[in-house]
């Protein structure tokens, strides 16, 4: 596609229920990222892949929190036992390159999860 | 210390003027700054990127970047309503950002 996908746009969970956020990059981008973002608040990085290797998790916030890029194309970010401060929404970017000039990332629409 | 580190404003200018942006960070090692801009409800989209030490100018917007003072700012020159947005400094090739600086021009 010509951009990245999110999907769902909007997900809506019970407190302790599982959820799966794909991310569709742009085609051909090496590297992948995905962001929490709360209201009022900046980006805050959760993981990055390039291509399927996740070389860094290190803002996951929990265990219940889980990426994966097994083809180095779609990833996935999984949320286990979802909890009221998981509410927020999860952006996905892409870029060409990881190194140089070419590493701009573009963003999905991003997926608002909402735990009640 | 955060990452990176944006004045968190919120900044209001009026129509015409400059509005200046900074962002300062904190691995020497960073080689590639980017700024976004993120209108309420949206998604962030690139606005420039800069690599080099000094000024990149792109239309009304001017980059620019101090390795050595660790610091990179954006102008935005004879500012206009439309660029009432939040703006995030990005930084180096895993893309950390800062918290945002919301941006209003009055008419």
């Amino acid at each position: 596609g010509a951009g990245v996908s999110q999907s769902p746009r909007y997900k809506v969970a019970k407190r302790g229920q599982d959820v799966a956020l794909r991310c569709d990059p742009i085609s051909g981008h090496v590297s992948l990222f995905w962001y929490q973002q709360a209201l009022g608040q900046g980006p805050e990085f959760l993981t990055y892949f390039q291509n399927e290797a996740q070389l860094d998790k290190s803002g996951l916030p929990s265990d219940r929190f889980f990426a994966e890029r097994p083809e180095g194309s779609v990833s996935t970010l999984k949320i286990q036992r979802t909890q009221q401060e998981d509410s927020a929404v999860y952006l996905c970017a892409s870029s060409l390159r990881a190194t140089g000039m070419g590493t701009e990332a573009f963003f999905g629409q991003g997926t608002r999860l909402t735990v009640v | 210390q955060k990452e990176v580190e944006q004045n968190s404003g919120p900044l209001s200018v009026p129509e015409g003027a400059i509005a200046s942006l900074n962002c300062t960070y904190s691995d020497r090692g960073s080689q590639s700054f980017f700024w976004y801009r993120q209108y309420s409800g949206k998604s962030p989209e690139l606005i420039m990127s800069i690599y080099s030490n000094g000024d990149k100018e792109d239309g009304r917007f001017t980059a620019q970047l101090n390795k050595a003072s660790q610091y990179v700012s954006l102008l935005i020159r004879d500012s206009q309503p439309s660029d009432s947005a939040t703006y995030l400094c990005a930084v180096k090739n895993d893309m950390r950002f800062g918290a945002g600086t919301r941006l209003t021009v009055k008419p």
